[in-house]
């Protein structure tokens, strides 16, 4: 069965520092695809970036950048120089390929930017 | 493009009572999701529907909880009667396919309060 893991709670930054959010996930599918979604206040979940298995490559798009691991079923997300509208619920997620398309998110990790 | 639309964003209702969630997707979009996010914890999947039909409500509660999408567009979502323990926020999503790999849309959510 799928499961993903967010250890951290709520993580206080101070506005322009760097936040790193860290995903573990179990799966015993071969395809699967990792997800971070953004939930700002007002609840709408805000799909912010995809990986499928087979691509390890990390990227940096914008301010966000992520840092895939398959030897150790990671899939962290980082936001550099962070701001006041980052402030939100980030949720990590995953589909197996054979999952009948169910999305199973972690508990979600409260990030509060300070001024 | 207009998003996912929900209504009631808010709903207050004493418990036994019936309620509905309504939920129009994006448009062209086939797939759409129901699920049920409890206060600290991820979105988990309550029903997914390709077009008009249900094909994944392992997760429904179906002595209370009902669904529909007649026409393959809109999806209405029922609970009778309604717990205390039913009190979260209901949220659809839609994707424009199939696959695993496809980023879901999200609506803001009917948050539902049972007293």
């Amino acid at each position: 069965a799928q499961k993903v893991t967010q250890a951290q709670t709520e993580i206080s930054v101070v506005e322009k520092e760097d936040v790193t959010l860290d995903c573990v996930y179990e799966t015993r599918d071969t395809t699967y695809y990792l997800f971070w979604y953004k939930q700002p206040p007002s609840g709408e979940l805000v799909f912010l970036i995809r990986r499928n298995s087979f691509d390890e490559q990390n990227e940096i798009s914008g301010r966000y950048s992520w840092n895939f691991q398959k030897s150790t079923s990671s899939f962290n997300f980082t936001i550099t120089a962070s701001q006041v509208v980052d402030s939100a619920v980030y949720f990590c997620a995953l589909s197996e390929a054979r999952g009948n398309n169910r999305l199973a998110f972690g508990k979600g990790n409260q990030v509060v930017v300070i001024p | 493009e207009a998003g996912v639309v929900q209504s009631p964003r808010y709903k207050i209702i004493e418990k036994k009572q019936p309620v509905a969630f309504w939920c129009n997707p994006i448009s062209g979009h086939n797939t759409l999701y129901w699920y049920l996010q409890n206060l600290g914890q991820g979105p988990e999947l309550l029903i997914r529907y390709e077009n008009e039909e249900a094909v994944d409500d392992s997760q429904l509660p179906k002595d209370r909880f009902s669904a529909e999408r007649l026409k393959g567009v809109d999806s209405t979502l029922k609970i009778q009667p309604a717990e205390l323990g039913d009190s979260a926020v209901y949220l659809c999503a839609s994707s424009s396919g199939q696959g695993s790999y496809n980023e879901q849309f999200f609506g803001p959510g009917t948050r539902l309060t049972v007293l």
